[in-house]
């Protein structure tokens, strides 16, 4: 079963305005992971934030975090061709990348 | 260094067949584990190999099994296959288990079909 859910399901937007894609989970963790996913294969890991962060910064990319609600962000500025892709939102309840649960992805779609 | 590989790229079954699939590790790595990902799914953790034991296993019958051998490579066998099994099957490696956060690799993957 899916750790959660991502919000949206799919998200369409021009080449340069902002990208931002919700992670819901549901229960207590150590770090939370953001991958993108190019059509269909591989999974390129993005950013981790530990449970302890509240935002972390890597680029263009902002992932904020909020244990209390149970839930992440991901934002993704001044947003290219390039980034059109499906993101994920992954768990980690032992804190050792033991066994990643991801959520079901965002589809991002950045047109010209 | 290279990355993590899997073979093969794309894989056709017929249902109630039996399919390896198998995955090499990043250089220097000592874990492997395998994911599932099911057509607009997330990836689901099916179980995880650490120096050739088995360490970790999600919610995937026992026709699921697997190995790792002396050089860290990996192989995912499925008995029996049943039409749910099309999925993209995904490898990651990373290095270790002690402490801490260890990024996992993914490999491209490969996808089965079961007619």
């Amino acid at each position: 079963s899916q750790q959660g859910e991502e919000d949206p399901q799919a998200l369409s937007i021009q080449e340069g305005e902002n990208a931002t894609m919700n992670c819901s989970y549901k229960t207590s963790i150590n770090n939370l992971q953001w991958y993108r996913q190019n059509s269909g294969r591989g999974l390129v890991h993005l950013i981790l934030i530990r449970s302890n962060e509240r935002e972390k910064h890597s680029g263009r990319l902002r992932v904020t975090l909020d244990t209390s609600k149970k839930s992440s962000s991901l934002l993704i500025t001044a947003s290219r061709a390039a980034d059109t892709a499906s993101y994920f939102c992954a768990t980690d309840y032992t804190g050792t990348a033991s066994k990643l649960t991801f959520g079901t992805g965002t589809r991002l779609q950045v047109t010209l | 260094e290279t990355g993590v590989t899997q073979s093969p790229t794309h894989l056709i079954k017929t249902r109630g067949q039996q399919v390896t699939l198998r995955c090499s590790s990043q250089s220097g790595h000592n874990t492997v584990s395998w994911y599932q990902q099911a057509l607009g799914q997330g990836p689901q953790f099916i179980f995880q190999y650490y120096r050739e034991e088995e360490n970790g296993r999600g919610n995937f019958p026992p026709r699921f099994s697997g190995l790792q051998f002396p050089n860290y490579s990996s192989e995912l066998n499925v008995n029996a296959l049943e039409l749910d099994d099309s999925a993209l099957y995904l490898c990651a490696s990373s290095l270790g288990l002690a402490g801490g956060f260890r990024e996992q690799f993914f490999g491209p993957g490969t996808r089965l079909t079961v007619l």
